[in-house]
């Protein structure tokens, strides 16, 4: 069966400093990657999506950015973050063709 | 432009009555619907979804769901509420394409 890993759980970072989170997915092969950033407790807001190894499409601008070096790994960057960068990141893995998605356990980010 | 309606921000029932969740949605052709539940803290689950066939779609812990093609709608129900279907609830909608277009999110509230 599939299996999508996030991490950190959480993580506290100051203004200013860099960022890395990590997406695994088990279980299956060329799957579409997807990062979601979610505020508040509410509404998901899609970041990036990927549909193969170094294929990134960016959804809205801003502070992010997104890489595909492996074919079920999916790394979401920033270089110095904000404020408003703050929230609960999600993880998604689809198949090739669409559909329903399968979320991680997502990541608590907190900027101070 | 797709899109998805959650016009209700909370809904409260009482464990044993029966629940439902409303959407709407807004798609050009033909569109794939689906239910997520979310706990705090953690990532969403899949419950169900609708691509052709039967009006009437099962999922995951009893939940149900009902597409009416003319009221443009995908309401989530099930029968006997339990207290722990106390979630946050959200429809999505997609056009086949890569992207799922989700609502705002509705708070499930069943007490006991």
């Amino acid at each position: 069966s599939q299996t999508i890993h996030q991490w950190p759980a959480t993580l506290v970072q100051p203004v200013g400093s860099p960022l890395s989170l990590e997406c695994t997915v088990e279980g299956t092969s060329n799957p579409n990657l997807y990062w979601y950033r979610q505020a508040a407790g509410r509404g998901l807001q899609l970041l990036f999506y990927s549909v193969g190894i170094g294929q990134i499409s960016s959804e809205v601008p801003q502070n992010l950015s997104a890489s595909r070096p492996q074919d079920r790994q999916f790394i979401l960057s920033s270089k110095k973050l904000l404020l408003s960068d703050s929230g609960f990141y999600l993880c998604a893995w689809s198949v090739p063709m669409g559909g329903e998605q399968y979320f991680g356990p997502g990541t608590r980010l907190t900027v101070t | 432009a797709q899109s998805v309606a959650q016009p209700e921000d909370q809904v409260n029932v009482a464990e044993g009555n029966p629940l439902t969740v409303k959407c709407t949605y807004s798609v050009s052709g033909n569109p794939y619907l689906f239910w997520y539940v979310q706990y705090p803290n953690r990532g969403l689950q899949f419950l169900l979804k609708y691509i052709t066939g039967d009006n009437l779609v099962k999922g995951s812990y009893g939940f149900e769901a009902e597409f009416n093609k003319s009221q443009t709608s995908f309401h989530l129900k099930k029968p006997s509420a339990l207290v722990s279907d106390s979630a946050l609830y959200f429809c999505a909608v997609t056009d086949s394409s890569y992207k799922l277009i989700f609502g705002s999110g509705t708070r499930l509230l069943v007490r006991p």
